[in-house]
């Protein structure tokens, strides 16, 4: 199995502040799914890409797929303490298991009042 | 919306006690998955399963099973509890590959402690 690569594993930041975190990997994805697991609860799934260059919005939250569809990116504009969670990207390998994914490790996103 | 559950969200066991976790699923989804999550180590798939009474090895099933004998329920079983299975262990299902795009949805977690 492929690893997703997350970065950056940790990111604090000030209530307000702009961030990108990303996933990064060699295989190529048919889709790929972005989740927020909050403390001590279930991942919760944000979006799903499909298609390379695919830009989709949810409010604050701006989500990329990369044209080769290798990779991932997830921008929070103005970020607020309710974005505070654990950050998963999971792609769908081209080829392989029908129904598994791939996950990476997550990015831990702390925003302080 | 898709709802997941999961039968206890916080667990205390004893070394070599039989543990039985029970997951369901309410989306008539085909596919359901047992992973544990740990610090560091992210998601590991322990097992799934993709239809009643089917079950696929994960990456880490050694000292676990499965048993899938209705659709909508999946339980994982550790057969002799030790204390490196305390972790937070998470049910998800899915639908079939091709109509879904193999999206997960996840229940809220047990969080087993073995003692």
């Amino acid at each position: 199995t492929q690893l997703l690569e997350q970065s950056p594993q940790f990111l604090s930041i000030q209530e307000g502040e702009n961030l990108t975190v990303y996933c990064n990997s060699s295989s190529v994805f048919s889709s790929l799914q972005w989740y927020r697991q909050e403390p001590g609860e279930g991942p919760v799934l944000l979006v799903t890409v499909v298609t390379g260059g695919e830009v989709k919005k949810l409010k604050r939250l701006t989500f990329q797929f990369g044209d080769a569809r290798k990779d991932s990116s997830l921008h929070i504009t103005a970020a607020q303490p309710g974005d505070t969670g654990l950050y998963l990207c999971a792609g769908a390998e081209v080829g392989a298991g029908s129904y598994q994914l791939t996950f990476g490790k997550g990015t831990k996103l702390s925003v302080i009042p | 919306d898709v709802k997941v559950t999961q039968s206890s969200r916080y667990l205390v066991k004893r070394t070599g006690e039989k543990v039985f976790l029970e997951c369901v699923q309410d989306m008539d989804h085909e596919n359901m998955f047992w992973y544990r999550q740990d610090p560091g180590l992210g998601l590991r798939l322990i097992y799934f399963s993709y239809d009643v009474k089917m079950k696929e090895k994960g990456d880490i099933p050694e000292g676990y099973s499965v048993s899938r004998e209705k659709k909508e329920r999946f339980s994982l079983i550790l057969e002799s509890a030790s204390t490196n299975q305390t972790s937070m262990y998470l049910c998800a299902s899915s639908f079939s590959s091709g109509s879904r795009y193999n999206e997960q949805f996840f229940g809220p977690g047990t969080r087993l402690t073995v003692l």
